[in-house]
């Protein structure tokens, strides 16, 4: 059974890097029909989408966070990881990885909370 | 991108039915048969009950159910149990500048 797991800094400061990574187990991630995706969501709000990434490397992003986000894919360490740039205080949120159709994620992890303070 | 439009809460009783709307515009819900429904328990990672408008994954209570009309998707939920009470998200596959997903804002749902 496929599971994820969100590993990173649980506190970041404003202007700087975010960087998580999200291991998978269970499961190959070499698959060229499932992507990993990372979702996040703002403390007491809904979710939003950040992106996706395929086997191949292939990325899709959020147009609204374009510019500030990567997602990367290891696949000799069974690894994808999200950064992303200049974070102010509306970047603190819980964090999600994801797997599944590139709408619709059927695995998720438990999520880590990413909280951006001085 | 704007998010999609559910509202904020609904409620109903054990045994009853409810249905929990999602609209969006051509470009997401009306122009691809890709919307998904997620429940959220407090805490707690998104559980996927509803892809691709109408397909249940396996494990999911065929108390669920999806569909959509126009612009606008729907989720029924049947039979109403203390344990659905929770939040519920759509999502659906979006075409504007770029390929992309959105989500509702969610919706609080109580079961009396």
């Amino acid at each position: 059974q496929l599971q994820l797991q969100e590993s990173g800094p649980g506190l970041v400061k404003p202007s700087e890097t975010l960087s998580l990574t999200c291991s998978v187990s269970g499961g190959s991630i070499s698959s060229e029909t499932y992507y990993w995706g990372w979702v996040r969501q703002p403390p007491g709000r809904g979710l939003e989408w950040l992106g996706n990434i395929l086997y191949s490397g292939t990325t899709y992003y959020n147009p609204s966070l374009k510019s500030r986000v990567t997602i990367s894919i290891e696949t000799s360490r069974t690894q994808f990881s999200l950064k992303m740039d200049s974070v102010t205080a509306a970047d603190t949120a819980v964090y999600f990885c994801a797997n599944g159709l590139f709408d619709s994620y059927k695995t998720w992890g438990q999520g880590t909370l990413v909280t951006v303070s001085s | 991108q704007s998010a999609l439009t559910q509202p904020a809460s609904v409620s109903g009783s054990p045994g009853q039915s409810i249905t929990i709307s999602c609209s969006g515009s051509n470009s997401d819900i009306g122009g691809y048969d890709y919307v998904s429904w997620y429940q959220q328990h407090p805490g707690k990672a998104p559980k996927l009950m509803i892809y691709d408008v109408t397909n249940r994954p396996s494990g999911v209570s065929d108390r669920f159910s999806g569909s959509k009309s126009g612009n606008t998707a729907s989720l029924t939920i049947s039979g109403l149990q203390a344990e659905d009470e929770a939040d519920y998200y759509c999502s659906s596959y979006s075409v504007t500048a770029t390929k992309g997903v959105l989500f509702g804002g969610g919706t609080k749902l109580t079961v009396l």
